[in-house]
């Protein structure tokens, strides 16, 4: 089954301990992003990714990292996650970088203490 | 001025109706524009594409004025199932620049 494989569903952390959320589609797509959904914001691109090697910052990129070695994953890093990182996180993947149908992964809760 | 904005609702709307929700942009080099539906904290899902010369599919219509820089979106015969929140998606150089609106909410009334 084609899909976006999010990991973990729900997440609750201490203020500085450094988490890694995990993003893997399994339809070869090029174009990996993410985002966090806040309410009264909507959904905020954080990162995207055109091809391996490849990412760039969207609107929200202060406190995050994210890699692409492989094409089918697409992390997440919180080096020192804050409070104000508690929010909904979603991967999205598309096959190419242009105007494509975004796939999305079923979400991250994350809540930082 | 949000580069997106859409009127949060919410739409209260017995079943049968028809019922109508703008998005407007700022970016007039906008490029792509999707209408996804998104029930509560799930993932979205894509609704449909919105073209120039209007699409249709089934019961909704999209519709795109590029001179007033507005998308909307219209569901005809609305039924339970309609109830979501429906997001405006406006995109600029490829998908490098992904916008969302912080959605319209809809509840449909038995």
């Amino acid at each position: 089954e084609a899909q976006v494989t999010q990991n973990p569903r729900y997440l609750i952390t201490v203020t500085g301990k450094k988490l890694t959320v995990t993003c893997s589609q399994n339809m070869n797509h090029e174009y990996m992003s993410w985002y966090r959904q806040d309410p009264g914001l909507g959904l905020r691109q954080i990162y995207y990714s055109m091809n391996v090697e490849v990412t760039d910052k969207g609107d929200v990129p202060e406190g995050y990292k994210v890699s692409r070695k492989e094409k089918r994953n697409f992390p997440l890093i919180l080096e020192s996650p804050s409070p104000n990182q508690t929010s909904l996180y979603f991967c999205a993947s598309s096959l190419y970088w242009t105007n494509e149908k975004l796939f999305f992964g079923s979400g991250t809760q994350l809540s930082v203490l | 001025r949000k580069e997106v904005e859409q009127d949060p609702g919410p739409f209260n709307v017995p079943e049968g109706a028809t019922v109508a929700f703008n998005c407007t942009y700022s970016n007039s080099a906008s490029q792509s524009f999707f209408w996804y539906r998104q029930d509560c904290r799930k993932e979205p899902k894509l609704l449909m594409s919105v073209y120039s010369s209007g699409n249709e599919d089934g019961r909704f219509t999209a519709q795109l004025n590029r001179a007033s820089q507005y998308i909307s979106l219209l569901i005809r015969d609305s039924k339970l199932s309609d109830s979501a929140t429906y997001l405006c998606v406006v995109v600029s150089g490829g998908y490098q620049k992904v916008t969302f609106g912080t959605g319209t909410k809809l509840q449909v009334i038995p």
